[in-house]
């Protein structure tokens, strides 16, 4: 079974701060993975997608893909308060099935 | 682009009643949406995986016979929770996808209490 794995926090960072987050997926085939962002009490809203090795950066956000170690990462340069929330990544799951979501991890920005 | 809405956002029922959430894509033709259902704290659960013109594709545990989705067009999503009880009481999000892409797009999602 398809797994994805994420350590669930909380991460608390101060203001300012970097943030990382990290992700492991089981399935070496994996092609697509995301990453989404779901405060309390709404829905998920996507942040990024990555496909390619290495980084790809949008803003303060930077995506981070190694599938050689089959891992993922987000890097949130100057976290705000604003950032805090909990951080869904998402695999994609192949041949028309549902993107596979890790359990999240709960990000923590101090003021 | 890519905005997917839900209606209604907030729904109260009484325990027996019937209740139907529309998800619509508004900006473009989703072949594909999901149902998640998601508790308190808890992480996103997959309910099921609706595609225009078939029959939905139930993930295990989830009874079809009580939750019943339509996917009738490239635009529209529906899920029927029918005889709801108090254990029905979840938000309940759908998501919709374009057709030979990966990345789902949420809806805001539908609070269901149950009383």
């Amino acid at each position: 079974q398809k797994e994805v794995e994420q350590n669930s926090g909380p991460l608390s960072v101060p203001e300012g701060a970097i943030a990382s987050l990290n992700c492991t997926y089981s399935d070496r085939g994996s092609q697509s993975f995301f990453w989404y962002r779901q405060y309390s009490g709404k829905s998920p809203e996507l942040i990024m997608s990555i496909y390619s090795n290495g980084d790809k950066e949008d803003g303060r956000f930077t995506a981070q893909l190694n599938k050689a170690s089959q891992y993922v990462s987000l890097l949130i340069r100057d976290s705000q308060p604003s950032d805090s929330a909990t951080y869904l990544c998402a695999v994609g799951g192949g041949r028309g099935t549902a993107l596979i979501f890790g359990k999240g991890t709960t990000l923590s920005v101090s003021s | 682009g890519a905005v997917v809405s839900q209606h209604p956002s907030w729904v109260i029922c009484k325990s027996g009643t019937s209740v139907k959430i529309e998800c619509r894509s508004l900006d473009f033709q989703a072949t594909t949406m999901f149902w998640y259902r998601q508790f308190p704290k808890q992480s996103l659960m997959l309910m099921a995986t609706s595609n225009e013109g078939s029959k939905a594709t139930y993930e295990q545990g989830v009874e079809k016979d009580k939750f019943l989705i339509n996917h009738a067009s490239l635009t529209l999503s529906t899920l029927t929770v029918t005889s709801a009880h108090p254990e029905d009481s979840s938000f309940y999000i759908c998501s919709a996808r374009v057709q030979q892409q990966e990345t789902q797009y949420f809806g805001p999602g539908t609070r269901l209490l149950v009383l």
